[in-house]
């Protein structure tokens, strides 16, 4: 069974800061979705990495997947205060079945 | 514009009651899909669709029931027999085959009363 494990679950930065949030995953894929969800809002795509070695920028979000380590990242860059929301990692296993990992809620301070 | 449409978007559900929450994308994507989110937590799968008249169980499907009888519909039943079915329902779709980035419509929140 595929498992999705987002760290840190939680992260509280100062405006300007640098940070990275990690996706580990259990099997083999090279398929790899970042997403953002604003508070009771859906879900909004924001990355799709389909190769190892995928790097996708964004303003100040960047996406890297390393497919041989099952590790994908999400770097911020100098935070700013609406870069807050929750950003979700989502893997594709065999058979077009997406898993996501827990989330992890991101909170820029001023 | 295309996209994906759920409706309604707040659904209060009695105990004993069936409800159906409603799906319809305009994408020509093969791919739905239906997850469950409760608060603080990730999506769980409950049901997908790869094509017309054919759907798998996901990760928590006992409870709901789907159909899908056109390519741009995918309604989710939840049924009597799903014990706790407050939380936030979200429908998704995607091209299909190895194009598996999903698009995802405004979510249903249901809740029982």
């Amino acid at each position: 069974e595929l498992k999705v494990e987002q760290n840190p679950l939680f992260l509280s930065m100062q405006e300007g800061k640098n940070y990275t949030i990690y996706c580990n995953y259990s099997t083999t894929s090279d398929r790899l979705y970042w997403y953002r969800q604003d508070p009771g809002k859906s879900l909004e795509s924001l990355f799709v990495l389909l190769s190892n070695g995928a790097v996708k920028q964004e303003g100040r979000l960047m996406a890297s997947l390393d497919t041989k380590a099952r590790l994908s990242t999400l770097h911020i860059t100098a935070a700013v205060h609406d870069l807050s929301a929750t950003y979700f990692c989502a893997v594709d296993m065999a058979g077009n079945k997406l898993v996501f990992g827990a989330g992890t809620i991101l909170r820029v301070k001023s | 514009d295309g996209g994906i449409t759920q409706s309604p978007k707040y659904l209060f559900r009695k105990e004993g009651q069936n409800v159906t929450l409603s799906c319809e994308q305009n994408l020509n994507h093969d791919a739905m899909y239906w997850y469950r989110q409760d608060p603080g937590q990730g999506l769980r799968l409950i049901y997908y669709s790869q094509i017309v008249n054919d759907f798998q169980k996901g990760d928590i499907a006992e409870g709901y029931s789907v159909s899908r009888e056109k390519k741009e519909s995918f309604p989710l039943t939840v049924t009597s027999a799903q014990k706790n079915p407050t939380a936030f329902y979200l429908c998704a779709s995607s091209i299909g085959r190895i194009h598996t980035e999903a698009f995802f419509g405004q979510g249903t929140r249901l809740t029982v009363v």
